[in-house]
């Protein structure tokens, strides 16, 4: 998998927008980009993925740019549950090996 | 319902002894896996398995043996405990192997080795 790159730490203020960007200037043309969280004491749980369109879920937006080579995840009201640290992980389309590959991730603090 | 659980959530032992960990999904996924997270917090994968085969083994020391005795069950045994050893311990599964399936994870097994 190629590697990726993210900001140790962010910090935000509640029901303010939180933009956590990642970069993968190696990014192959069959990466898919992929963002999971972890909450503190908590399993690390998924929170959407994109190829080259941006995508919206009920928990996120993903901002892809043009080049593929950087991406940003959107909280579009940061809530204190939001506080965790945040993977930006790069995945090939059907390799078959499915592990994720964790980087060190972005720790958000949320303040109230 | 609890889509990935685990048990126990909390484990200490001596070293030397021998231990399991138990995984469960209701989900109906193909594939589960094993994560192991050190005192870094760093996260890396130990073992996959799809439909009770082994698709994924790390660099794993073979005291580490998963089993799967159907593919609602990851058990992961470990035997000879070493320090090292402790670590919390994070079961996940997917609906198949493909890349685009999301992972759901439990939510762990914090083990500590004395």
């Amino acid at each position: 998998d190629a590697k990726t790159t993210q900001p140790n730490s962010m910090e935000s203020n509640e029901e303010e927008p939180v933009h956590l960007p990642c970069n993968h200037s190696t990014i192959s043309g069959t990466d898919y980009i992929h963002w999971y969280r972890q909450l503190p004491s908590q399993g690390p749980e998924y929170v959407i993925h994109g190829l080259t369109s941006n995508v919206n879920n009920r928990m996120a937006s993903l901002a892809i740019a043009e080049d593929r080579k950087s991406s940003t995840l959107i909280l579009h009201r940061a809530t204190l549950r939001d506080a965790a640290v945040y993977y930006c992980i790069l995945r090939a389309v059907n390799s078959g090996n499915t592990p994720l590959v964790f980087g060190k991730g972005t720790r958000l603090s949320v303040i109230a | 319902d609890t889509a990935v659980s685990q048990t126990p959530k909390y484990l200490v032992t001596q070293m030397g002894n021998d231990k399991s960990i138990k995984c469960e999904q209701n989900l109906g996924h193909d594939t589960m896996y094993w994560y192991k997270q050190d005192s870094k917090k760093f996260l890396k994968i130990m073992f996959s398995y799809n439909n009770k085969e082994l698709i994924i083994n790390e660099t794993v020391p073979n005291r580490f043996s998963p089993k799967s005795p159907d593919k609602a069950h990851l058990n992961l045994h470990i035997n000879s405990l070493e320090l090292g050893d402790s670590a919390v311990y994070f079961c996940a599964s997917s609906q198949d192997r493909w890349t685009n399936n999301e992972q759901y994870f439990g939510p762990g097994t914090r083990l500590t080795v004395t």
